[in-house]
């Protein structure tokens, strides 16, 4: 099944500055990849996705980034605010329905 | 505008004790999903539904039972549950990716 790597466990940013996560996935057929965004003691919430006919989507501060040739992709948090601080998961699919997620990246915004 | 709404929110059983947890979405979703999350491990798929009448295994079946009952239900049956199946449970909905999720039931067991 399908492998999915999430890199840093944990971010800490400066309110302001850019936050950048990174997955790498193993199934190259793979070609649907959503990250989600959950605050402590919440539900995930789907914040931007991405599939592999699109390099780049963006939506007002975050950003997604697709490299198919060396399997990975990234999202991008500008001009982060304290509200962006929770645990965000990246995710890949190779078939409708089935998911697999990553271990999550608890991202910190200091005032 | 509930979304999805997952029933109970807590819930404390003990060793071999059955339960079923509710999930309900009015979103006229046609797939539905059961995810558990445990600490450092993100979400693993249990089973899911494609449509009304179809449900299919995911990454983490065992000791699971589901059933979709129409278009808005999706439950969830623990038969006899083992202190591993203590976990955050969360139900999704959406077209065919998991797109709206439930508030989630804390199941501990004891």
């Amino acid at each position: 099944g399908e492998n999915v790597e999430q890199h840093p466990s944990t971010l800490s940013v400066q309110e302001g500055d850019s936050a950048v996560i990174k997955c790498t996935y193993s199934d190259s057929a793979s070609n649907y990849f959503p990250w989600y965004k959950q605050e402590l003691g919440k539900r995930p919430q789907l914040i931007i996705d991405i599939r592999s006919n699109v390099g780049e989507k963006k939506d007002q501060r975050i950003a997604v980034t697709l490299n198919k040739t060396a399997k990975h992709f990234s999202l991008h948090i500008t001009e982060t605010q304290p509200e962006d601080s929770a645990v965000y998961f990246c995710a890949a699919s190779r078939v409708d329905y089935k998911l697999s997620f990553g271990a999550g990246t608890t991202v910190t915004v200091r005032a | 505008n509930a979304g999805v709404t997952q029933t109970p929110k807590f819930q404390v059983l003990k060793t071999g004790q059955s339960m079923t947890l509710q999930c309900a979405q009015d979103m006229n979703h046609n797939s539905m999903y059961w995810y558990r999350q445990d600490p450092g491990m993100g979400l693993r798929l249990i089973y899911y539904s494609a449509s009304e009448g179809t449900t299919d295994k995911g990454e983490v079946p065992n000791g699971y039972n589901v059933s979709r009952l129409n278009k808005r239900e999706f439950s969830l049956r623990l038969e006899s549950a083992a202190p591993s199946q203590t976990s955050v449970y969360f139900c999704a909905s959406g077209r065919d990716q998991p797109q709206h999720f439930g508030d989630g039931t804390r199941l501990s067991i004891l």
